[in-house]
């Protein structure tokens, strides 16, 4: 059992839809990510919140706006997404951002988004 | 130059091999480094941190060149159990994140 819960595990959404990702850690971290994992392409950094502030931001489209209510939540609204918006999006959190000496990061089993 | 570049494989091998993995990173700044393993269809999880003078974990060693800005995965006595997809792990520029480099496919047969 994962301590990082996402939901919903599947989505599928027009290009005029709003519908939002949502992770739940229960771990007590302070950090918590969004990245995006596409076919044939490496994990890729969207946002990072550390202690519920927003700290890395990686050029990531306006159509994705995430929103970080307290340490434990973490959510990812979706609006006029692409086809090209397909993946699985992965949330993870860790102790302090960057993982610490450990490196560990704590992932979530995904959202798969597909956009029609 | 990507941040972190990796040979995507996917590396065939029987049972008992031994198999290595290379991994450079763009980033001269950065501190740490990590190998994650990703199984089909599941999340990353953490392997090994990578230190400085090389470290070993059971059939597992991991080494470091800074000079060359370079990462090593060795898996000895490969099992069936170790097919899985090896990511190499570096730090962000403003140390707040981890980035992935795109993953090393490994399928070991018996």
């Amino acid at each position: 059992e994962t301590g990082v819960t996402q939901t919903p595990r599947h989505l599928v959404m027009g290009m005029t839809n709003k519908k939002s990702l949502k992770c739940e850690q229960h771990l007590g971290h302070n950090a918590m990510y969004w990245y995006k994992q596409s076919a044939k392409k490496p994990l890729e950094l969207m946002f990072v919140y550390s202690l519920e502030e927003r700290v890395e931001n990686n050029s990531v489209p306006s159509r994705f706006s995430p929103e970080c209510p307290n340490s434990s939540h973490l959510f990812l609204h979706l609006h006029t997404l692409q086809p090209e918006d397909s993946a699985l999006y992965l949330c993870a959190s860790s102790p302090i951002a960057g993982g610490g000496n450990t490196g560990e990061l704590f992932f979530g089993e995904g959202s798969r988004l597909t956009v029609l | 130059r990507k941040e972190v570049e990796q040979d995507p494989g996917p590396f065939n091998v029987p049972e008992g091999a031994t198999v290595a993995f290379n991994c450079t990173y763009s980033n001269s700044a950065s501190q740490s480094f990590f190998w994650y393993r990703q199984d089909c269809r599941k999340e990353p999880k953490l392997l090994m941190s990578v230190y400085s003078s090389g470290n070993e974990d059971g059939r597992f060693t991991a080494q470091l060149n800074r000079a060359s800005q370079y990462i090593s995965l060795l898996i000895r006595d490969s099992k069936l159990s170790d097919s899985a997809t090896y990511l190499c792990v570096v730090n962000s520029q403003a140390g707040t994140a981890l980035i992935f480099g795109k993953g090393t496919t490994l399928s070991v047969s018996s």
